[in-house]
């Protein structure tokens, strides 16, 4: 089936080292979005992939980074990941302002 | 800028029961609509659009723009509709392909 595959569902890191996530897609959407949720909290765009263009929210930290080396692959990478940071990431996919996204099961990351 | 309120945390309903999750949002322009529901330990999937008009599992949602409000209802709860429910908004223009979410509501539908 196509979809959204986030590795690793759950990813321990040490506070101040640097930790990627990853999301592959089969899809071959041309959109590509990283979210960050905390508990209780909505899910929270930091970034996205509009084909190759790379678009930032305003509010993002720099300590926050995302490479897409093609279109099926999408990454995260924390450069010095703090308590703060420790959150579910979820990657989503779209076509354009298709009707929907296809959102992956999630990386739950913890910071130590 | 877009903004969307889910007021209840959480909401409780016995099976059988009518059921109203409340969404509200704040956006200047003509904005598209969805519920997004989210199953234990299951990835959030779309449930449905305003612009589908569709009844999805039983749920219906009206998008009325004089209250701004998008909420989700279905006559009669089942137990497996128990899950966390978000509503998003998508803004139109230059950036609509980005979704804008409340901060859910978990719905438990009791037996």
């Amino acid at each position: 089936d196509a979809m959204v595959i986030q590795n690793p569902r759950y990813q321990v890191t040490q506070f101040g080292k640097p930790v990627t996530l990853s999301c592959s897609q089969t899809l071959n959407h041309n959109v590509m979005y990283w979210y960050q949720q905390k508990s209780s909290q909505a899910p929270k765009l930091l970034f996205h992939y509009y084909d190759k263009d790379f678009n930032n929210e305003a509010d993002t930290p720099d300590n926050f980074q995302s490479r897409r080396p093609n279109t099926s692959f999408c990454f995260l990478d924390i450069r010095s990941p703090g308590l703060g940071d420790a959150a579910m990431y979820l990657c989503a996919t779209s076509r354009d302002s298709g009707p929907g996204y296809t959102f992956g099961s999630g990386t739950r990351l913890t910071v130590v | 800028a877009q903004r969307v309120t889910q007021p209840e945390k959480l909401l409780s309903v016995f099976k059988g029961a009518p059921v109203e999750l409340k969404c509200n949002y704040s956006y200047s322009g003509s904005p598209e609509l969805f519920w997004y529901v989210q199953y234990s330990r299951q990835r959030l999937q779309l449930l449905l659009r305003h612009i589908s008009r569709e009844s999805i599992k039983g749920f219906t949602a009206d998008l009325n723009k004089g209250e701004t409000s998008f909420h989700l209802k279905k006559p009669f709860a089942q137990e497996e509709d128990s899950a966390m429910y978000y509503c998003a908004l998508m803004a139109s223009g230059g950036s609509n392909y980005k979704l804008t979410f409340g901060k859910g509501t978990l719905l438990t539908v009791n037996p």
